[in-house]
């Protein structure tokens, strides 16, 4: 199995920040990588896909790249409604697996 | 709009078998695979299974293959996760979730949870 790997697991930061939580995959999976967001008692929200693409509807200050097999998302000024926690997740190969997830709080 | 409607909170005994339901609405249902993903109370996200819903072809995650079955009912755009002998730690939020279009294991669309509590 892929295994990804997150960090950090926590991260305290204030609204306008830049923010940046990392993901890397245990071997290649190209660009196969999605981010999604949670907050509690909800489902997970999609924010990128393939890597660096943003879904529809997701404000531009959220960002994916790649550097091989290390992932980042980045949010490039924190808002109120972004503090939740974000969880990478692979899909290059079966079974799918998800980063531990990195909660983002004030 | 896209909706994925899951059946209510269960609470089953330890040995004890649960089927949770997902009826999808606001789109083709044979378009789109469906995915089950759980999470446990304070954890992080653990992909289940995935099925092709034009075909019920089936893809699981090794620890629950044999234990769990999902199924799809396209007569009513319905998706079924069966799990058996169901243990304490199955005790999570399980979600059924929709691939995003032509691309399987990215999910756009999520139900809100059921909640299943394995206790005796």
């Amino acid at each position: 199995d892929i295994q990804m790997t997150q960090s950090p697991s926590t991260l305290s930061a204030s609204v306008g920040d830049r923010v940046t939580i990392t993901c890397r995959a245990s071997q290649s999976i190209s660009s196969w990588l999605a981010w999604y967001q949670q907050k509690p008692g909800r489902a997970p929200e999609l924010l990128i896909y393939k890597a660096s693409s943003l879904e529809s509807g997701v404000p531009s200050r959220f960002s994916g790249n790649e550097s091989g097999t290390e992932f980042t998302l980045t949010i490039s000024s924190l808002q109120p409604d972004d503090f939740a926690t974000y969880s990478c997740q692979q899909y290059s190969s079966f079974p799918w697996t998800f980063g531990q997830g990195t909660r983002v709080e004030i | 709009q896209v909706q994925l409607m899951q059946s209510g909170a269960e609470v089953k005994p330890p040995g004890a078998s649960v089927k949770v339901s997902c009826k999808a609405s606001g789109y083709t249902f044979t378009s789109h695979g469906l995915s089950w993903v759980r999470q446990a109370p304070g954890q992080g996200l653990e992909w289940m299974a995935w099925i092709t819903t034009y075909n019920a072809d089936a893809n699981y995650a090794q620890k629950f293959r044999g234990r769990v079955l999902v199924t799809v009912e396209t007569s009513t755009s319905t998706a079924y996760m069966e799990m058996l002998s169901l243990r304490p730690d199955d005790t999570a939020v399980y979600y059924c979730a929709r691939d995003q279009s032509l691309v399987r294991g990215v999910w756009d669309s999520w139900g809100l949870g059921t909640l299943v509590t394995v206790s005796s």
